[in-house]
């Protein structure tokens, strides 16, 4: 099946800093990628849809410029968290696009996420 | 506006059978998922759902009614491993998953 990663897994930071967290997709390629939020014991909150090769697209009330998504390849999205402050630290999810069935079912699939820690 | 609606907590016993509810009303549909989420992971895929009726797929069943806006997520066979949270989200017009806020299901001996 479709495998997704995520890197790091655990991330321990001081307030100010920028934390780069990675996504890829391992044995396809994934031209549409998703960032997700999730707080605890909350659903899953999108932040924003990252295509390959064009501008991120964000959902209402998360800032691009805080959160800066890059696609710049058919397996790989970053998301930077630019100056981190304690109310960022959340679990960041990210999942990539899969054609699972000759029916053209879609679905996402998930990479194991990152904890992030902002001191 | 969008909606997802499920139980928020469930509780249920090992080897018994267990049906968490989903009603949904969303912009257009373009298909139902349920996804299980153990504390602390991401979630995974369990199953899909575009046409009405029942699918099945080993111990887990999935039902979808489109005029209701309902669907149910059927455990059966409960194990110990099954306690988690499991996720009902719905595509939309715009192609967009919606999320529920999930079900946390505890399995006790």
């Amino acid at each position: 099946g479709a495998v997704v990663s995520q890197h790091p897994s655990w991330v321990i930071c001081k307030s100010g800093t920028s934390v780069k967290i990675e996504c890829r997709s391992l044995d396809f390629q994934a031209t549409t990628m998703f960032w997700y939020r999730q707080f605890p014991k909350q659903s899953l909150m999108l932040m924003a849809t990252s295509n390959e090769g064009s501008k991120a697209t964000y959902e209402q009330g998360v800032e691009k410029d805080k959160f800066l998504i890059n696609h710049a390849s058919l397996t790989l999205s970053t998301l930077t968290v630019t100056s981190a402050h304690p109310e960022d630290s959340s679990f960041y999810i990210c999942s990539a696009r899969v054609v699972v069935a000759s029916g053209g079912l879609e679905t996402q699939y998930f990479g194991p996420g990152t904890r992030l820690l902002v001191l | 506006g969008q909606n997802i609606d499920q139980p928020t907590e469930m509780t249920a016993t090992e080897g018994a059978i267990v049906q968490i509810n989903c009603t949904y009303q969303t912009s257009g549909f373009n298909g139902l998922f349920w996804y299980q989420q153990h504390a602390g992971e991401a979630p995974t895929f369990l199953s899909y759902n575009v046409l009405d009726g029942l699918e099945e797929k080993g111990r887990f069943s999935s039902f979808l009614s489109r005029s209701k806006g309902y669907s149910y997520l059927l455990l059966k066979e409960l194990q110990m491993k099954d306690s988690a949270s499991y996720l009902c989200a719905v595509r939309d017009s715009n192609y967009q998953l919606i999320w529920g806020a999930g079900t946390k299901l505890i399995i006790k001996p």
